[in-house]
């Protein structure tokens, strides 16, 4: 099974930041990387789709970029509403699976 | 546009069978994409369990396979999730989605979830 692994697991930000949260595949995944946003008691909500692409409707401060193992979720100055627990998900393999997340806190 | 909504008994026993519904509303469960379950145990991480496509093919969590079953129903529009000899491990917020894989959505995503329904397994 593929595993993916996220970094760091937590973060503390202010609005306005730059923010940058990692995303590595167990192996090769070529592009397929989607990334989701969770807010407490909510389901998740698909930001970035084949790595980089950004889902109808998400803000542009959003972007997603790498291909092969790494990838990265960037939002470009913090919100109040993105603080919230992301996920990367790879649909390489029909097993799929999440990272752990990253809890992007307020600071 | 496409809505979907769980539904299900909130406690399960432990031993027992775990069954829960997803309502497709807004659009048709035969389209070409898979309906798949996902689950998160209370302040943890998510877990793909598996998936249903319109013909009733499947595809697992391996480490589920053993004790799960899904079915698609076309003519109510939905699907459901059967998950047997549950245990405390079993106990988290069940997510139904689907995943995208026709061209008129973003694919291999899962682009659309319902709210989850909460599933405790306790005696």
């Amino acid at each position: 099974d593929i595993q993916m692994t996220q970094s760091p697991s937590s973060l503390s930000a202010s609005v306005g930041d730059r923010v940058t949260i990692t995303c590595r595949a167990s192996q090769s995944i070529s592009t397929y990387l989607n990334w989701y946003q969770q807010k407490p008691g909510r389901a998740p909500k698909l930001l970035i789709y084949a790595a980089s692409s950004l889902q109808s409707g998400v803000p542009s401060r959003f972007s997603g970029s790498g291909s092969g193992t790494d990838f990265t979720l960037t939002i470009s100055s913090l919100q109040p509403e993105d603080f919230a627990i992301y996920y990367c998900q790879q649909s390489y393999s029909n097993r799929y699976s999440f990272g752990q997340g990253t809890k992007l806190e307020i600071k | 546009q496409v809505q979907l909504q769980e539904s299900g008994p909130g406690l399960v026993k432990p031993s027992g069978t775990l069954s829960l519904t997803c309502a497709v509303s807004g659009g048709s469960i035969s389209s070409s994409n898979w309906w798949s379950w996902v689950r998160q145990p209370p302040g943890k991480g998510l877990e793909w369990i598996g998936e249903i496509y319109r013909s009733g093919s499947t595809n697992y969590n391996p480490s589920l396979k053993s004790r799960l079953t899904m079915s698609v129903d076309e003519s109510e529009n939905q699907f459901s999730l059967n998950l047997r000899s549950v245990t405390a491990a079993d106990t988290a917020v069940y997510y139904c989605g689907r995943r995208c894989t026709s061209t008129t959505c973003p694919t291999y995503t899962f682009d659309i979830w319902g709210h989850g329904t909460m599933v405790t397994v306790s005696s």
